[in-house]
């Protein structure tokens, strides 16, 4: 079974802090993605990565950066965590090839919460 | 401008009857489409696609029709179950294997 792990399952920070959310995948997957998830908002890409060292901008990567140093990590950044960044952060990871190369496969989240 | 659109936000059905979420989407590009599972505090779970090949794809108790002409795709799982009650996403992806989501249908089953 794919696996996708998060650092932490619930974080608070303060305003103005430095953030680092984790994501590990076992499956050896080429593709990683970060999503924040808001109620009536549905799922949102904010960056994404199709290789180490690589990232693409998703639909709403202000106020975030991205860290893909190893295939099977993929990390997210909030340079400077302010309050309408409380949200969960969900990471996912797919196969770049084959019949499921469609499918997502997600981590529990990440709920954080900025003070 | 939502590429995929779930225009129900919430839906209760009885135990036992079947459960019809329903889906729209805008970009004829979309070549693939799924159905995802969300319960509270966790990540989406993967529950069936499609491809734009085919009409129709069966799992158990859950199956997904694509209507191309009219740019519509519903799940049917029947019969629904308590278990079933959960967020719905509706998703669509092109060639570039990025999943664009729609907002999310909450399911509940009710006794």
């Amino acid at each position: 079974d794919v696996k996708v792990t998060q650092s932490s399952r619930y974080l608070v920070k303060r305003t103005g802090e430095k953030v680092f959310l984790e994501c590990v995948q076992d499956m050896d997957h080429e593709n990683m993605f970060w999503y924040r998830q808001d109620p009536g908002l549905g799922l949102r890409l904010i960056y994404f990565s199709y290789d180490v060292k690589m990232k693409e901008k998703g639909d709403i990567p202000e106020g975030y950066s991205v860290s893909r140093e190893k295939k099977e990590r993929f990390s997210l950044i909030l340079e400077s965590a302010s309050t309408n960044q409380t949200s969960m952060y969900l990471c996912a990871s797919s196969s770049l090839t084959g019949p499921s190369s469609y499918e997502q496969y997600f981590g529990p989240g990440t709920r954080l919460t900025v003070t | 401008d939502q590429q995929v659109k779930q225009n129900s936000p919430s839906l209760s059905v009885q135990e036992g009857r079947i459960s019809i979420l329903n889906c729209d989407y805008t970009n004829s590009m979309f070549d693939y489409f799924l159905w995802y599972k969300k319960y509270p505090a966790e990540g989406p779970t993967f529950l069936i696609s499609i491809s734009s090949i085919k009409d129709k794809n069966e799992d158990g108790r859950f199956t997904v029709f694509l209507n191309k002409s009219a740019k519509h795709l519903s799940l049917h799982i029947v019969p629904s179950q308590p278990g079933d009650s959960a967020v719905y996403f509706c998703a669509a992806s092109g060639r570039d294997d990025k999943i664009i989501f729609g907002k999310g249908t909450r399911l509940h089953i009710l006794p």
